[in-house]
């Protein structure tokens, strides 16, 4: 069965550094998300993409996130300078929408994110 | 603005009984609303969903809710619980007046089956 697959499982970083999230979505699915989870907390959206733009974004999404489909299969999630706050689970999803906007969103397993 | 309530942090319920987890929404329009399961160590897994028709949706290993609009409740619900069951459980509401997209997810509820 066809699975979100996400990259690294955890990544550690020192205050003010960049990471990337990496995600390959399932293949024949056109909208793709991202997602994160404090500890303890609920599973907040950050980001809906389609058709290699943003298509609706929170107000944590701020202008320290950026979000690329660089190679047709690849989803990433670029946090700038990261704060001691962005320590979270970070989740990618993505979704068929063959029947409108409205489909189940399918998720990978999640990126935890620790900065130092 | 869209929001979601879980009013139970955890459920308790025995093996072979019914189990209830509870959901409120409040949005704009006309809600459509998911029930997602969370494994350990995994990411969501998609339960059911709500768009419209029938108020009792089914969904995967024998999860049901029921859609009432006068209450603004989707509770999942399954007859016999399994020790296989236990895990954290999110209601999701996506609203269509405001673009669609963005997915608002409860704080979850954590279900115990005991064997």
């Amino acid at each position: 069965e066809p699975e979100v697959t996400q990259t690294p499982s955890h990544q550690v970083t020192q205050m003010g550094q960049e990471v990337i999230l990496r995600c390959v979505p399932i293949s024949n699915h056109l909208y793709f998300y991202w997602y994160r989870q404090i500890l303890g907390q609920k599973v907040e959206f950050l980001v809906s993409f389609y058709n290699n733009e943003i298509s609706e974004k929170s107000e944590i999404f701020d202008d320290q996130f950026s979000v690329e489909r660089p190679d047709g299969s690849n989803f990433t999630l670029k946090i700038r300078s990261t704060k001691l706050e962005d320590s979270a689970m970070y989740f990618c999803a993505s979704s068929e929408e063959a029947q409108g906007k409205y489909n189940e969103q399918f998720f990978g397993p999640g990126t935890r994110l620790t900065v130092l | 603005a869209q929001s979601v309530a879980q009013p139970e942090d955890q459920v308790n319920v025995a093996e072979g009984n019914p189990l209830t987890v509870k959901c409120t929404y409040s949005v704009s329009g006309n809600p459509y609303l998911f029930w997602y399961v969370q494994y350990p160590n995994r990411g969501l897994q998609f339960l059911l969903k709500y768009i419209t028709g029938d108020n009792l949706v089914k969904g995967s290993y024998g999860f049901e809710a029921e859609f009432n609009k006068s209450q603004t409740s989707f509770h999942l619900k399954k007859p016999s619980a399994l020790v296989s069951d236990s895990a954290l459980y999110f209601c999701a509401v996506r609203d269509p007046l405001t673009g669609g997209f963005k997915t608002i997810f409860g704080a979850g509820t954590r279900l115990f089956v005991k064997a």
